[in-house]
């Protein structure tokens, strides 16, 4: 089955700063690429997401690359603000199921 | 707001207890599902329902049974728990289980068994 690598686990950034995700996955059938956000105690909120047919997309100060070739796609903030603190989990599908990675705790420190 | 409602928020259960999660969303999601959640771990899938049917079983124990009584609605009856199902029981929909649509998300049911 489909299997979705994350790293890292722990990402922490100055305010300001730049922060990169990075996930593999194994299923070369899998064609949706969605972001999610988790703030403490709250559910999970898609934030972007790629289709397989397009190798990049940004959506103000977050930008996800997919490279389809490598099985390899991305989460770039810039900018980073102290709300932008949280768990990010990537996620690939391909059928009927979503699968996640297991997260990255990113801290902003103002 | 959150467009999928779940209740209750929090839920404490006895092992011998019987108790139902209830989800519903009005956005005319053909998809519905169920998922776990451990502290710091990511969402685990066990259930989905299509069209009212469900399609995906992961193999869950039988303590928990889902029901899917119309395209809107989606319940968890929890039966003879463990201690180790305490976890934070989300519920999602999408606009179908094929289609390359984002899960929404409903803000959960925070479970504990004693």
């Amino acid at each position: 089955g489909e299997n979705v690598e994350q790293h890292p686990s722990t990402l922490s950034v100055q305010e300001g700063d730049s922060a990169v995700i990075k996930c593999t996955y194994s299923d070369s059938a899998s064609n949706y690429f969605p972001w999610y956000k988790q703030e403490l105690g709250k559910r999970p909120q898609l934030i972007i997401d790629i289709r397989s047919n397009v190798g990049e997309k940004k959506d103000q100060r977050i930008a996800v690359t997919l490279n389809k070739t490598a099985k390899h796609f991305s989460l770039h903030i810039t900018e980073t603000q102290p709300e932008d603190s949280a768990v990010y989990f990537c996620a690939a599908k391909g059928g009927f199921k979503t699968i996640f990675g297991a997260g990255t705790r990113l801290f902003v420190k103002a | 707001d959150t467009e999928v409602t779940q209740t209750p928020k929090h839920l404490v259960m006895g092992m011998t207890n019987k108790k139902s999660l209830k989800c519903e969303q009005h956005m005319g999601h053909r998809a519905m599902y169920w998922y776990k959640q451990k502290a710091k771990k990511p969402p685990e899938l066990m259930f989905v329902y299509s069209y009212e049917k469900l399609s995906i079983n992961e193999s869950v124990p039988s303590r928990f049974s889902p029901e899917c009584p119309n395209s809107s609605l989606l319940n968890l009856h929890l039966h003879a728990l463990q201690p180790e199902d305490s976890a934070l029981y989300l519920c999602a929909s999408s606009q179908g289980v094929l289609y390359n649509s984002p899960l929404h998300f409903g803000n959960g049911t925070r479970l504990t068994v004693t």
